[in-house]
């Protein structure tokens, strides 16, 4: 195992436009997280799923973004209509229930135009 | 609402030298945790302190926790050009999905 798989890892898209990125945990980690970091800030929390339920939802997370998780597997974060304020780095996480070790992906850097 | 405050925000060290990081938070917390991130790369675990008066070393850096006063410090010792990072901690509660909450970063710069 590789570790927490992101993809794309750079995205440029024109304002307006939508815009979805992968993540692949480790395969164990029953729990998976995303969280957005902007320049000079640290991340901060979107989204959690245990399995496939989505548990928790950040007040960050506007009614443009959904992400999904099917089958408890690979997870995905769409943003619809994005706009300049998006442009961030966006982490995701796995951990496994039983420890309390957190390990992120490399992240998917989007810049909006 | 548990908040994470680092300082300093910024450290410029000379090689050779001992610095310390400080990390508060505002409401308890059952974990705290230190990343080191390099500029453009994700996050790497550094350390987990999961009680009060937890002690770990890794090298040159040494973490602990103190939770009576909601404090967790970073020490470097005898700091080298190859720390030059900047270094997160964060903390987490079990009552809120065990996500973490961030401070601002502490950006470590490493002159000779």
């Amino acid at each position: 195992d590789t570790g927490v798989s992101q993809n794309p890892r750079h995205k440029i898209t024109k304002r307006g436009q939508n815009v979805t990125f992968r993540c692949d945990p480790i395969s164990e980690h029953n729990r998976l997280y995303w969280y957005r970091q902007t320049l000079g800030q640290g991340p901060e929390f979107l989204t959690y799923f245990q399995n496939e339920a989505q548990l928790e939802k950040s007040r960050l997370l506007s009614d443009r973004f959904s992400a999904e998780r099917p089958k408890g597997s690979f997870s995905t974060l769409e943003i619809q209509r994005t706009e300049q304020g998006d442009s961030a780095m966006y982490l995701c996480a796995s951990s496994p229930s039983s420890t309390y070790g957190y390990t992120f992906g490399s992240g998917t850097r989007l810049t909006v135009v | 609402e548990l908040k994470v405050e680092q300082n300093p925000l910024f450290l410029s060290m000379q090689e050779g030298k001992n610095y310390t990081i400080y990390c508060n938070y505002s409401t308890t917390s059952d974990r705290l945790y230190w990343y080191r991130q390099d500029p453009g790369k994700s996050l790497e675990s550094l350390f987990v302190l999961l009680s009060n008066g937890a002690v770990k070393q890794e090298g040159r850096l040494m973490a602990s926790l103190d939770t009576k006063a909601r404090l967790s410090t970073l020490h470097i010792t005898a700091a080298v050009h190859d720390l030059s990072a900047t270094y997160f901690c964060a903390a987490s509660n079990t009552g809120t999905a065990s996500k973490l909450t961030f401070g601002t970063g502490t950006r470590l710069q490493v002159t000779l």
